[in-house]
């Protein structure tokens, strides 16, 4: 595609509910990286992915965030039984290589937690 | 991991006038240095980056960056913003032996007309 796509674009969602978060990065993209960003901070590295493989994922919060890659290309990003810490909103960048080149961010998915 | 740290959280300039906005970081190794902007209702993209060589940097928009080892610093000017420049810049540090990207918390520009 033309950039990197995330969906959906806004989230709301009860405290105790599953929600899965979409992201398919710019077509050939090597790396893929999800990032948290809470209003009136930076993005806070989550995990990333080369290809399929998750290369590090240390900065999920707890064992509630999870994140998939299975064929390469689109990843979802998983919160089980949502907090309301959880509200933010959540980045999907793409790379061509590693980190060390551009990033191409999406637009990012804006999570309600209520 | 390596940690970026922005000084300023919002800064409030008249058009014309000198930005300089500050990023250290704190890693020991070889580092490659980034400076992303989002303008309002935009997503993040990429400014300038530093990997290697003269020290200076120029970007976009007539923005540069002064990479000071010595100081772990990583510095965005621009000598006169505009209306345009109103946006929020993020520093970021990937660190060679790493793959992944650590952001700073950012920094709020207002450029006043």
């Amino acid at each position: 595609g033309a950039g990197v796509s995330q969906s959906p674009r806004y989230k709301v969602t009860k405290r105790g509910q599953d929600v899965a978060l979409r992201c398919d990065p710019i077509s050939g993209h090597v790396s893929l990286y999800w990032y948290r960003q809470a209003l009136g901070q930076g993005p806070e590295f989550l995990t990333y992915f080369n290809y399929e493989a998750q290369q590090d994922k240390s900065g999920l919060p707890n064992d509630r965030f999870s994140a998939e890659r299975p064929e390469g290309s689109i990843s979802t990003l998983t919160i089980q039984r949502t907090e309301q810490r959880d509200s933010a909103m959540y980045r999907c960048a793409s790379s061509p290589g590693r980190a060390n080149e551009k990033l191409f961010f999406g637009s990012g998915t804006q999570l309600s937690v209520l | 991991a390596q940690s970026v740290s922005q000084h300023n959280h919002h800064v409030i300039l008249s058009e014309a006038a000198s930005l300089e906005l500050g990023c250290n970081y704190s890693y020991g190794g070889t580092v490659n240095l980034f400076w992303y902007v989002q303008y309002p209702g935009q997503h993040l993209q990429l400014l300038l980056k530093y990997f290697s060589g003269d020290p200076l940097v120029k970007g976009i928009k007539g923005f540069e960056a002064e990479f000071i080892k010595s100081k772990f610093s990583f510095n965005l000017r621009k000598p006169s913003v505009q209306w345009s420049d109103t946006a929020e810049y993020f520093c970021a540090v990937n660190a060679l032996d790493r793959d992944d990207m650590r952001f700073g918390a950012g920094t709020r520009l207002t450029v006043k007309p």
